[in-house]
């Protein structure tokens, strides 16, 4: 069974760091890319990253770039995201999700439950 | 970036009732969409990708058609279960990947 399970969400104040995390299981992890989905309180889902299986493609939204930095760790099973200069309008649950393959542009067949993230002073 | 427009935001229906959600994109993105479906609280769920190939455990009351800009969802008979929001998404691109701002299916 694929399970998704995101962790270090938190209260953090404006213009401070936070490093998510997301453990996978239950398939064969270097295979496949991986993203980070974000969802504001009561509004849609915004894309924020993504990672091609092999670490050779990191994609971002323009409302991140260059302040969020996403990474994985294949021997871990593990997919980051560092969110560096955090802003209120970054207050969101952050999804993990998995892509049907390798590369970074494709639909997203698994979700984890999300970590809430709320920037505020 | 591409942009993803649903259509209606929002609709009330009942069960029973057949329904169709339209979603267009700024430009031509061939079949490369998605949908999801959503209920208060849970992750998304895939529902069909390529526009019209339904994920597998999806019922068959569900299907999708459209390429290019225009595509649309439709459930054949609403069941009760099936009152969430529904998300469409383009992955023609990941510069960047896209969705639309959802429609929410409420009971009537």
């Amino acid at each position: 069974e694929v399970q998704l399970v995101e962790s270090g969400g938190g209260l953090v104040q404006p213009g401070r760091s936070l490093r998510l995390s997301c453990a996978a299981s239950g398939f064969t992890f270097d295979d496949y890319a991986l993203h980070w989905v974000r969802q504001a309180p009561g509004k849609g889902l915004e894309w924020v990253s993504g990672i091609s299986w092999n670490d050779d493609t990191k994609v971002y939204a323009d409302s991140v770039k260059g302040r969020f930095t996403i990474s994985r760790d294949n021997a871990k099973n593990s997919l980051y995201l560092q969110m560096n200069s955090l802003r209120p309008e970054d207050t969101a649950l952050y999804y993990c999700a998995k892509g049907l393959y390798g590369s970074p542009n494709n639909y997203f067949d698994y979700w984890g439950q999300g970590t809430l993230v709320t920037v505020s002073s | 970036a591409i942009r993803m427009t649903q259509s209606p935001s929002s609709f009330s229906a009942s069960t029973g009732d057949r329904v169709t959600i339209t979603c267009r994109a700024s430009q031509s993105i061939n079949s490369y969409l998605a949908w999801y479906q959503q209920k208060p609280g849970k992750a998304p769920k895939l529902l069909i990708y390529a526009a019209s190939t339904l994920q597998t455990g999806v019922p068959s009351r569900f299907s999708g058609s459209g390429s290019g800009t225009d595509f649309s969802l439709t459930i054949s008979s609403l069941q009760s279960e099936d009152f969430a929001t529904y998300y469409c998404q383009q992955y023609y691109t990941y510069s960047p990947l896209t969705f639309g701002g959802g429609t929410k299916v409420e009971i009537k």
